[in-house]
């Protein structure tokens, strides 16, 4: 059974960094062709894909978004770490994370965890 | 990289069949068969309903079919039952591993 989960703040200040943490189970992200992405969603309005890292450690991020976005990965934690750096409020957002187990699509999804920048 | 275009919205009645369409490029949706649907409820998660353009995950009901043609990729739902309201989104591969979404699409069952 595959599960994640999404953690952090709930609310940061513009201007701060913000840390979200993915804890995953069900598949490792050792495994050749294996990703977990992030993906967030503004109150209302559709999904915006962020960032990916495979089990090789390779990384991609939306190219708006790359100069704030940093991920990385503790394989032995099963976790997937996203950094977004000077906040705003135009990030209010649900953040998901979702594993990728082979292909180019997101098998399943975390809950979602709603981040609000305000001061 | 732009968002997928889709439309806001769309509605059918329950037994009828909707396609909801989701155009982009040739550098994303017309240049490969890696076009997924997600099916969102309100307050829920997505829900990947089609891969591949075309292939349903386990559980998913043959109601919902996938295609393309060009740099627009369809997906229709068939039978159309109460349960199938939701927002929708797709999402293609735009090669070096990045995705794009589309802006969604809420599909009313009248």
């Amino acid at each position: 059974q595959i599960t994640l989960k999404e953690s952090g703040p709930t609310l940061v200040k513009p201007t701060q960094t913000l840390t979200l943490t993915c804890t995953f189970s069900g598949f490792s992200l050792s495994t050749s062709g294996v990703g977990v992405g992030w993906i967030r969603q503004p109150p209302g309005k559709a999904l915006e894909w962020l960032a990916l890292i495979y089990w090789n450690d390779d990384k991609r991020y939306s190219p708006s978004l790359k100069s704030r976005l940093t991920i990385t990965k503790d394989t032995s934690k099963n976790q997937v770490v996203l950094t977004m750096t000077n906040m705003d409020p135009v990030d209010t957002a649900t953040y998901y994370c979702a594993p990728i187990l082979g292909g180019t699509y997101f098998d399943y999804w975390g809950q979602g965890t709603l981040v609000t920048v305000s001061s | 990289q732009s968002a997928l275009t889709q439309p806001r919205s769309v509605s059918g009645s329950p037994g009828q069949s909707v396609t909801i369409s989701c155009t982009g490029t040739s550098s994303d949706v017309g240049g490969y068969n890696y076009v997924s649907w997600y099916q969102q409820h309100p307050g829920k998660a997505p829900k990947l309903m089609i891969y591949d353009v075309s292939k349903r995950p386990s559980g998913v009901p043959d109601r919902f079919s996938g295609s393309k043609s060009g740099n627009t990729a369809s997906l229709t739902i068939s039978g159309l039952q109460a349960e199938d309201e939701a927002d929708y989104y797709c999402c293609s591969y735009a090669g070096s591993y990045i995705v794009v979404f589309g802006g969604g699409t809420k599909l009313t069952v009248l």
